[in-house]
């Protein structure tokens, strides 16, 4: 079946660096989603995807849709202690179509 | 707020007694989703409707059902609980116009 591989596993940051985090997989997606979640509640979206090349940013947060369709990064920029959290990412084949998640990046800031 | 509310949100039972799990929400979206979540897994789908009366399995069904009796209610069912279904199931609805999926809050299940 479909897999995305995420790294890093986790992260410890200090307050004020800039954090990057990515998805591959070995197949196609033609959506990326980004989602953030924090202890005792779903995961809520954070970036959306929907074209190869696409670079998308939501405040400090910025996401891209690789060319080849098959990978996608965050990039969180000056990173502050709500920053701390779940991050994953998930691919969509088509329209109303399940979702395939990584496993998750826990990121935690020193502050 | 995509107004999906989860019930219960915690839960505790016994192995081997039958375990039902509501997501409802209330602005007619067309598809629903059933994940659970585990650590190091991420989120994986157990079951999905595309419409009232319209389900598919996802890729963790063995041993859960659904229903969908009308377009606000979704129920996962647990025939018979076992200690390894204890998760935290999260339900998902995507939006009719869009094709991002925006998740509930949850319901924490121990199986004792």
């Amino acid at each position: 079946g479909q897999q995305l591989n995420q790294s890093p596993q986790s992260m410890f940051i200090q307050e004020g660096e800039d954090v990057s985090m990515n998805c591959t997989s070995s197949s196609i997606f033609n959506t990326w989603l980004w989602y953030k979640q924090d202890p005792g509640e779903g995961p809520v979206l954070l970036i959306a995807l929907y074209k190869a090349g696409e670079l998308t940013s939501n405040g400090r947060l910025t996401a891209q849709f690789g060319i080849t369709r098959k990978d996608s990064f965050l990039n969180i920029s000056a990173s502050i202690p709500s920053d701390v959290g779940i991050y994953f990412c998930a691919g969509q084949v088509e329209y109303g179509n399940k979702l395939v998640f990584g496993a998750g990046t826990i990121l935690r800031v020193k502050s | 707020d995509a107004g999906i509310t989860q019930s219960p949100r915690h839960k505790v039972t016994e192995t081997g007694t039958p375990v039902t799990l509501r997501c409802h929400q209330t602005e007619n979206h067309r598809y629903m989703y059933w994940y659970r979540q585990d650590p190091g897994h991420g989120l994986r789908l157990i079951h999905y409707s595309y419409g009232v009366k319209d389900t598919d399995k996802g890729e963790v069904s063995d041993g859960y059902s659904v229903s969908r009796s009308k377009t606000e209610d979704f129920l996962l069912t647990l025939e018979s609980a076992t200690s390894s279904q204890t998760s935290v199931y999260f339900c998902a609805i995507t939006q009719q116009r869009q094709e991002t999926q925006y998740f509930g809050p949850g319901t924490r299940l121990l199986v004792l």
